[in-house]
């Protein structure tokens, strides 16, 4: 069970866009579609923003959308706002009742 | 409103044991997995234990199995975790979740566990 590999930064001007990449194994992301994203604020529990790979749960912005090719995920942030800067953690499961989560990604709003 | 409160947090010291517990309300609790994450301050999260609906299915991850256990009383609506042989590495904070729609749908506030002598 290694975590997944996330880049430990990215960063983007209000109004650009930006793409967090998650990437697992043959195990995890590369045989279920179940792969979650969360946003964390300094301070506050995890907030869920992406479900089986693409999906948004209600209440979250379609600037927000998720996707996946082989055993990589991606998270992009379209018309990046102040409030999007956060941590970003993917998640996957991960076969035998087991998940796995990604090391997570400190997005910077510039 | 979905509301996920975890309790008994506190200082053990090493080779000890401790349990948390998390009080659900606001959805239908039996008809849902449960997970405990957690994470040391400044650090990512960790996924650590799920436990199904029904409390016959269990996961663990390696770093806890055959240490943790976790369980459910779904006619209190509280999920528990018993921590055994507790060690320094195992500081951190421990969150609830609800497993609902394909992800964490929502967590709990957290409760902080400290593993020092």
């Amino acid at each position: 069970q290694s975590a997944l590999t996330q880049p430990a930064s990215v960063s983007g001007s209000p109004g650009q866009s930006i793409t967090i990449s998650c990437t697992g194994t043959s195990s995890d992301i590369g045989s279920y579609n179940l792969v979650s994203w969360y946003q964390q604020h300094p301070g506050k529990a995890p907030k869920f923003m992406i479900f089986g790979v693409s999906g948004r749960p209600s209440g979250v912005s379609n600037r927000f959308s998720g996707s996946k090719s082989g055993n990589t995920a991606s998270l992009t942030i379209s018309g990046l706002q102040a409030e999007d800067e956060a941590d970003y953690y993917c998640c996957s499961y991960a076969g035998s009742d087991t998940w796995v989560f990604g090391g997570g990604t400190k997005l910077t709003v510039l | 409103e979905v509301q996920l409160v975890e309790s008994g947090g506190g200082v053990v010291q090493p080779g000890g044991s401790l349990r948390l517990s998390c009080a659900a309300s606001g959805f239908s609790f039996s008809g849902h997995w449960m997970h405990w994450g957690r994470q040391v301050l400044g650090k990512g999260l960790v996924w650590v234990s799920r436990i199904s609906g029904d409390g016959s299915t269990t996961g663990y991850a390696d770093s806890v199995k055959g240490r943790f256990t976790i369980s459910r009383d779904n006619a209190k609506n509280t999920v528990s975790l018993q921590m055994n042989s507790l060690r320094a590495e195992d500081t951190a904070v421990y969150y609830c979740a609800e497993e609902g729609g394909g992800g964490l749908g929502y967590w709990g506030q957290g409760t902080l566990v400290t593993v020092s002598s």
